[in-house]
């Protein structure tokens, strides 16, 4: 079964630059989770999607980020303009659901802003 | 979610017992135990989650005090490959708000020959 899949696996921009990451789920997966995890420290949630609708997104600076699951599967997550700040790994989870709800990770995008 | 304890870093000899510890003393009758690792450049992965029984699977072992304020990880012959950081989190079940994964700075696992 395949994982979770990211691309680009490495993204270079100079900072206001717009930059965007793309994620699948593990097929079937309705909850999908965006972290963002800076250099040294485990990672901190961003946004949770069950299906289409964000239904936590307390975390996510709203006014540079956004995100998107327009068809509750893959989805976008989207910065502009960047800020050198916003160097980080950025990974995306995702989870069947249920009482143990066990979160499967991809293998993340590793953003570096100049 | 309860917070955990972790020793910041630990060295084990390859094949012997790699035992992790995690300390939760706070932790509530309806938090799960996981335990996820993280190899350089990758994305966290899952090890093993438990409530309140002990676990095993082919990767590790779960033990859970029966007071459930403390746990161990352990990998029971240690490979190179299993150099990472491994984090102990404490989480509600289910997905709501409550039931994020909190990680915290977790336990470098450094495998020598």
């Amino acid at each position: 079964e395949a994982g979770v899949v990211q691309s680009p696996r490495y993204k270079i921009i100079e900072k206001k630059q717009p930059v965007a990451f793309w994620c699948n789920p593990i097929s079937g997966h309705n909850t999908l989770y965006w972290y963002l995890q800076n250099l040294g420290q485990g990672p901190e949630l961003l946004i949770r999607y069950e299906n289409e609708e964000a239904v936590d997104d307390s975390q996510l600076p709203k006014d540079r980020f956004s995100a998107e699951r327009l068809k509750g599967v893959d989805s976008t997550l989207k910065i502009q303009p960047a800020e050198l700040g916003d160097s980080a790994v950025y990974l995306c989870a995702s989870s069947l659901g249920g009482v143990a709800d066990t979160q499967y990770f991809g293998p993340g995008t590793r953003l570096t802003v100049l | 979610d309860a917070k955990t304890t972790q020793p910041p870093s630990m060295d084990c000899a390859e094949g012997r017992a790699a035992n992790l510890p995690c300390n939760h003393s706070t932790i509530s009758g309806n938090e799960y135990v996981y335990w996820y690792r993280q190899i350089h450049s990758q994305g966290p992965q899952y090890i093993i989650h438990g409530l309140k029984n002990n676990e095993t699977n082919e990767m590790a072992s779960l033990i859970i005090t029966e007071d459930r304020k403390s746990s161990t990880l352990i990998l029971p012959h240690a490979t190179l490959r299993d150099t990472a950081v491994y984090y102990c989190i404490v989480r509600v079940g289910g997905t709501g708000t409550a039931s994020k994964l909190t990680f915290g700075t977790g336990t470098r696992l450094q495998v020598t020959l």
